[in-house]
Protein backbone atom coordinates (compact mmCIF):
# COMPACT_ATOMS: atom_id res chain seq x y z
CA UNK A 1 0.00 0.00 0.00
CA UNK A 2 1.22 3.68 -0.62
CA UNK A 3 1.36 6.33 2.07
CA UNK A 4 2.66 9.08 3.20
CA UNK A 5 3.53 10.99 6.36
CA UNK A 6 4.47 14.30 7.85
CA UNK A 7 5.70 13.61 11.19
CA UNK A 8 5.59 17.59 12.22
CA UNK A 9 1.96 18.32 13.33
CA UNK A 10 3.16 21.73 13.50
CA UNK A 11 6.73 23.91 12.68
CA UNK A 12 7.66 27.03 13.83
CA UNK A 13 9.78 29.41 12.71
CA UNK A 14 11.17 32.89 12.90
CA UNK A 15 10.46 35.19 10.22
CA UNK A 16 13.66 35.68 7.46
CA UNK A 17 14.91 32.10 8.79
CA UNK A 18 15.16 29.15 6.49
CA UNK A 19 12.11 26.38 6.98
CA UNK A 20 11.83 22.74 6.24
CA UNK A 21 8.80 20.62 6.59
CA UNK A 22 9.31 16.48 6.52
CA UNK A 23 7.96 14.26 4.34
CA UNK A 24 8.59 10.69 4.08
CA UNK A 25 7.42 8.02 1.82
CA UNK A 26 6.13 4.32 1.53
CA UNK A 27 5.32 3.04 -2.61
CA UNK A 28 5.91 0.38 -4.60
CA UNK A 29 7.79 2.03 -8.08
CA UNK A 30 8.74 5.42 -8.87
CA UNK A 31 6.85 7.83 -7.16
CA UNK A 32 5.80 10.95 -8.28
CA UNK A 33 5.37 13.43 -5.45
CA UNK A 34 3.98 16.99 -4.40
CA UNK A 35 3.51 19.76 -2.33
CA UNK A 36 0.14 21.51 -1.58
CA UNK A 37 -0.37 24.60 0.60
CA UNK A 38 -3.93 25.22 2.09
CA UNK A 39 -4.92 28.62 3.16
CA UNK A 40 -7.81 28.86 5.90
CA UNK A 41 -11.46 28.34 4.17
CA UNK A 42 -9.56 27.52 0.90
CA UNK A 43 -8.94 24.11 -1.06
CA UNK A 44 -5.41 22.93 -2.01
CA UNK A 45 -3.27 24.96 -4.15
CA UNK A 46 0.25 23.33 -5.82
CA UNK A 47 3.19 24.16 -5.04
CA UNK A 48 5.63 21.85 -6.92
CA UNK A 49 5.90 18.34 -8.27
CA UNK A 50 8.76 15.86 -8.47
CA UNK A 51 8.16 13.40 -11.43
CA UNK A 52 11.53 12.42 -12.64
CA UNK A 53 15.12 14.35 -13.74
CA UNK A 54 16.70 16.26 -11.09
CA UNK A 55 16.54 15.86 -7.42
CA UNK A 56 15.66 19.60 -6.46
CA UNK A 57 12.54 21.02 -7.13
CA UNK A 58 11.24 24.44 -7.55
CA UNK A 59 8.33 25.48 -6.92
CA UNK A 60 6.24 28.47 -6.21
CA UNK A 61 6.48 30.99 -3.62
CA UNK A 62 10.30 30.54 -3.29
CA UNK A 63 9.79 26.90 -2.08
CA UNK A 64 12.02 24.09 -3.49
CA UNK A 65 11.91 20.64 -2.37
CA UNK A 66 14.67 17.63 -2.98
CA UNK A 67 13.62 13.81 -3.55
CA UNK A 68 15.80 11.90 -1.85
CA UNK A 69 14.94 8.08 -3.21
CA UNK A 70 17.57 6.22 -0.29
CA UNK A 71 15.70 8.12 2.31
CA UNK A 72 12.16 7.92 0.64
CA UNK A 73 12.11 11.46 1.49
CA UNK A 74 10.56 15.24 -0.21
CA UNK A 75 11.03 17.81 2.69
CA UNK A 76 9.87 20.95 1.66
CA UNK A 77 12.14 24.15 1.97
CA UNK A 78 12.44 27.54 1.46
CA UNK A 79 15.59 29.67 2.22
CA UNK A 80 13.57 33.13 4.07
CA UNK A 81 10.32 32.34 6.17
CA UNK A 82 7.48 34.96 5.42
CA UNK A 83 5.10 35.35 7.72
CA UNK A 84 2.17 34.99 4.80
CA UNK A 85 3.97 31.49 4.46
CA UNK A 86 1.72 30.59 7.47
CA UNK A 87 -0.54 27.83 6.46
CA UNK A 88 -1.14 24.33 6.50
CA UNK A 89 1.12 22.09 3.85
CA UNK A 90 0.25 18.44 2.84
CA UNK A 91 2.68 16.12 1.25
CA UNK A 92 1.24 13.89 -1.46
CA UNK A 93 2.46 10.79 -3.36
CA UNK A 94 0.75 8.89 -6.68
CA UNK A 95 2.60 5.65 -7.71
CA UNK A 96 2.35 1.94 -7.79
CA UNK A 97 1.17 2.01 -11.38
CA UNK A 98 -2.22 3.96 -10.77
CA UNK A 99 -1.66 7.51 -11.32
CA UNK A 100 -4.71 8.50 -11.05
CA UNK A 101 -4.67 7.67 -7.05
CA UNK A 102 -3.39 10.32 -4.71
CA UNK A 103 -2.40 9.97 -0.84
CA UNK A 104 -2.08 12.56 1.10
CA UNK A 105 0.12 12.99 4.13
CA UNK A 106 -1.88 14.05 7.48
CA UNK A 107 -0.55 17.72 6.93
CA UNK A 108 1.74 19.85 9.25
CA UNK A 109 0.86 23.66 10.04
CA UNK A 110 3.51 25.85 9.34
CA UNK A 111 3.31 29.20 12.42
CA UNK A 112 5.96 31.97 10.74
CA UNK A 113 6.28 34.69 13.70
CA UNK A 114 7.51 38.13 12.94
CA UNK B 1 -11.89 33.17 -14.15
CA UNK B 2 -10.76 28.88 -14.51
CA UNK B 3 -12.16 27.37 -11.41
CA UNK B 4 -13.38 24.39 -9.68
CA UNK B 5 -17.19 25.28 -7.74
CA UNK B 6 -18.64 23.12 -5.56
CA UNK B 7 -22.06 23.47 -3.46
CA UNK B 8 -23.17 23.97 -0.83
CA UNK B 9 -20.11 24.83 1.27
CA UNK B 10 -21.87 24.12 4.37
CA UNK B 11 -24.29 21.67 4.68
CA UNK B 12 -26.53 20.07 8.13
CA UNK B 13 -28.44 17.12 7.30
CA UNK B 14 -29.47 14.31 9.09
CA UNK B 15 -28.81 10.41 8.77
CA UNK B 16 -30.35 8.72 5.94
CA UNK B 17 -31.49 11.85 4.06
CA UNK B 18 -29.81 11.26 0.83
CA UNK B 19 -27.82 14.27 -0.41
CA UNK B 20 -25.73 15.71 -3.24
CA UNK B 21 -22.79 17.82 -3.16
CA UNK B 22 -22.26 19.23 -7.27
CA UNK B 23 -18.90 20.16 -8.65
CA UNK B 24 -18.39 21.98 -11.74
CA UNK B 25 -15.06 22.95 -13.45
CA UNK B 26 -14.52 25.42 -16.34
CA UNK B 27 -11.24 24.60 -17.41
CA UNK B 28 -12.12 21.48 -20.17
CA UNK B 29 -10.26 19.09 -17.57
CA UNK B 30 -10.57 15.49 -18.24
CA UNK B 31 -9.68 14.19 -14.86
CA UNK B 32 -11.53 15.13 -11.60
CA UNK B 33 -11.70 13.42 -8.18
CA UNK B 34 -13.38 14.17 -4.98
CA UNK B 35 -11.83 13.73 -1.39
CA UNK B 36 -12.81 13.88 2.55
CA UNK B 37 -10.40 15.79 4.85
CA UNK B 38 -9.80 14.80 8.48
CA UNK B 39 -8.31 16.07 11.85
CA UNK B 40 -4.76 13.55 11.56
CA UNK B 41 -6.05 12.18 8.43
CA UNK B 42 -5.04 14.07 5.83
CA UNK B 43 -6.63 14.36 2.77
CA UNK B 44 -8.24 10.86 1.44
CA UNK B 45 -9.42 10.49 -1.93
CA UNK B 46 -13.21 9.12 -2.54
CA UNK B 47 -13.54 8.52 -6.16
CA UNK B 48 -12.47 9.74 -9.31
CA UNK B 49 -13.16 10.40 -12.68
CA UNK B 50 -10.61 10.23 -15.38
CA UNK B 51 -13.22 11.47 -18.19
CA UNK B 52 -16.97 11.22 -18.73
CA UNK B 53 -18.54 8.10 -17.85
CA UNK B 54 -15.10 6.60 -16.71
CA UNK B 55 -15.20 6.72 -12.82
CA UNK B 56 -13.27 4.27 -10.28
CA UNK B 57 -12.21 3.90 -6.59
CA UNK B 58 -10.36 5.87 -4.34
CA UNK B 59 -8.95 4.70 -1.16
CA UNK B 60 -12.71 5.47 1.03
CA UNK B 61 -15.48 4.86 -1.31
CA UNK B 62 -18.11 3.35 0.14
CA UNK B 63 -20.82 5.10 1.36
CA UNK B 64 -20.45 7.36 -1.48
CA UNK B 65 -21.40 7.37 -5.71
CA UNK B 66 -20.28 9.60 -8.25
CA UNK B 67 -21.56 10.02 -11.75
CA UNK B 68 -19.87 11.71 -14.81
CA UNK B 69 -22.18 12.69 -17.50
CA UNK B 70 -20.47 15.65 -18.44
CA UNK B 71 -16.94 16.66 -18.40
CA UNK B 72 -17.74 19.69 -16.28
CA UNK B 73 -19.54 18.05 -13.66
CA UNK B 74 -18.89 15.55 -11.06
CA UNK B 75 -20.90 15.33 -8.43
CA UNK B 76 -20.82 13.83 -5.18
CA UNK B 77 -23.90 11.65 -4.08
CA UNK B 78 -24.14 10.12 -0.51
CA UNK B 79 -27.79 7.63 -0.48
CA UNK B 80 -27.92 7.30 3.07
CA UNK B 81 -25.41 9.69 4.84
CA UNK B 82 -24.11 8.37 8.68
CA UNK B 83 -22.48 10.66 11.17
CA UNK B 84 -19.32 9.20 10.42
CA UNK B 85 -19.27 10.83 6.69
CA UNK B 86 -18.87 13.98 8.46
CA UNK B 87 -16.27 15.62 7.52
CA UNK B 88 -14.54 18.56 5.08
CA UNK B 89 -15.50 17.59 1.57
CA UNK B 90 -13.20 18.74 -1.96
CA UNK B 91 -13.48 18.27 -5.33
CA UNK B 92 -10.33 18.45 -7.61
CA UNK B 93 -9.76 18.50 -10.96
CA UNK B 94 -6.68 18.32 -13.48
CA UNK B 95 -5.86 19.03 -17.22
CA UNK B 96 -5.35 15.17 -18.03
CA UNK B 97 -5.58 11.84 -16.21
CA UNK B 98 -2.17 10.29 -14.55
CA UNK B 99 0.16 12.25 -12.59
CA UNK B 100 2.62 11.88 -15.06
CA UNK B 101 1.63 14.77 -16.73
CA UNK B 102 2.33 18.61 -15.90
CA UNK B 103 -1.06 19.57 -14.85
CA UNK B 104 -1.19 19.84 -11.01
CA UNK B 105 -5.29 19.30 -9.02
CA UNK B 106 -6.92 22.44 -9.11
CA UNK B 107 -9.13 22.42 -5.96
CA UNK B 108 -12.44 23.89 -4.72
CA UNK B 109 -12.97 25.42 -1.81
CA UNK B 110 -14.37 22.90 0.59
CA UNK B 111 -18.25 21.69 1.47
CA UNK B 112 -18.40 20.75 5.42
CA UNK B 113 -21.11 18.48 5.56
CA UNK B 114 -22.33 17.57 9.03
CA UNK B 115 -24.72 14.60 9.53
CA UNK B 116 -26.17 14.02 12.71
Amino acid sequence: AQSVAQPEDQVNVAEGNPLTVKCTYSVSGNPYLFWYVQYPNRGLQFLLKYITGDNLVKGSYGFEAEFNKSQTSFHLKKPSALVSDSALYFCAVSAGGNFNKFYFGSGTKLNVKP
Amino acid sequence: EAQVTQNPRYLITVTGKKLTVTCSQNMNHEYMSWYRQDPGLGLRQIYYSMNVEVTDKGDVPEGYKVSRKEKRNFPLILESPSPNQTSLYFCASSLYAGASYNSPLHFGNGTRLTVT
